[in-house]
C-alpha cells in the first residue's frame, strides 16, 4: 500500500470550513483513499473513501486532485466535536478483509 | 452501520498474568477480524488479522505466542495476552467489516494496565 503524508496537526474556528491534506505521491492505479478519524480514547470511525472522483456524505466531502497524488478532506463547519485525529490512509479496495496501515494523522483541533 | 463492541473496556492486572479481550460483531457475521495495539500520543499499530476457522496471521514482529488469537466464530474473536508485562500496557482496538462493505468499523477499544 502506497504510503501517506500528513500534517502532524491543525487548528480550526468553529463553525469554519476544515481542510486535511494528504499526500499520496505513490498510490497505484487500483488504490482507494479512505478517511477515518479517532475521536480521545475511542476506537477509529470511518469518514469517506474514494477513488478518483470526489465524494460527499453527510460527514464530509473529499476532493482528489487529477493525478490522484494528494487529495483533501474536507469538513464543512467544524465544530468542537470534530476535534480528532485524522488518518488518511491508501489501500487497494480489497472487500472487507482488506486491513488498514495507519500513518501518524493529523490532530485537528477546532477552537470556539 | 455495522457495531463493533469490546469486553472489557478497561482492566487492570498484575504482572504476570494473563488477560482476555473480546471483541463481537454485533449485527453482522465477519470472518475476518483485526487486532490493533495504540501506546500513548501515537498511532494504531495492526498486530494480526484473526480468521475465523483458522490460525491468525500475525505482523512482523507481533510474538504469537504472547498474544493468542481465538475466532471461533463468526462473531467474536479473542485476545489473550498471555504473561502480561508492564509494557504491554496499552489500548487494543479490534475492527470487522461486513460483506460488501470496503471500511471497517471499529470497537470502543480496551485499556490494558499491567502493574
Amino acid at each position: 500500500d502506497a504510503k501517506t503524508t500528513q500534517p502532524p496537526s491543525m487548528d480550526c474556528a468553529e463553525g469554519r470550513a476544515a481542510n486535511l491534506p494528504c499526500n499520496h505521491s505513490t498510490i497505484s492505479g487500483n488504490e482507494y483513499v479512505y478517511w477515518y478519524r479517532q475521536i480521545h480514547s475511542q476506537g477509529p470511525q470511518y469518514i469517506i473513501h474514494g477513488l478518483k472522483n470526489n465524494e460527499t456524505n453527510e460527514m464530509a466531502s473529499l476532493i482528489i486532485t487529477e493525478d490522484r497524488k494528494s487529495s483533501t478532506l474536507i469538513l464543512p463547519h467544524a465544530t468542537l466535536r470534530d476535534t480528532a485525529v485524522y488518518y488518511c490512509i491508501v489501500r487497494l479496495r480489497s472487500g472487507n478483509t482488506g486491513k488498514l496501515i495507519f500513518g501518524q494523522g493529523t490532530t485537528l483541533q477546532v477552537k470556539p | 452501520g455495522a457495531v463493533v463492541s469490546q469486553h472489557p473496556s478497561w482492566v487492570i492486572c498484575k504482572s504476570g498474568t494473563s488477560v482476555k479481550i473480546e471483541c463481537r460483531s454485533l449485527d453482522f457475521q465477519a470472518t475476518t477480524m483485526f487486532w490493533y495495539r495504540q501506546f500513548p500520543k501515537q498511532s494504531l499499530m495492526l498486530m494480526a488479522t484473526s480468521n475465523e476457522g483458522s490460525k491468525a496471521t500475525y505482523e512482523q514482529g507481533v510474538e504469537k505466542d504472547k498474544f493468542l488469537i481465538n475466532h471461533a466464530s463468526l462473531t467474536l474473536s479473542t485476545l489473550t495476552v498471555t504473561s502480561a508485562h508492564p509494557e504491554d500496557s496499552s489500548f487494543y482496538i479490534c475492527s470487522a467489516s461486513p460483506a460488501n462493505y470496503n471500511e471497517q468499523f471499529f470497537g470502543p477499544g480496551t485499556r490494558l494496565t499491567v502493574l
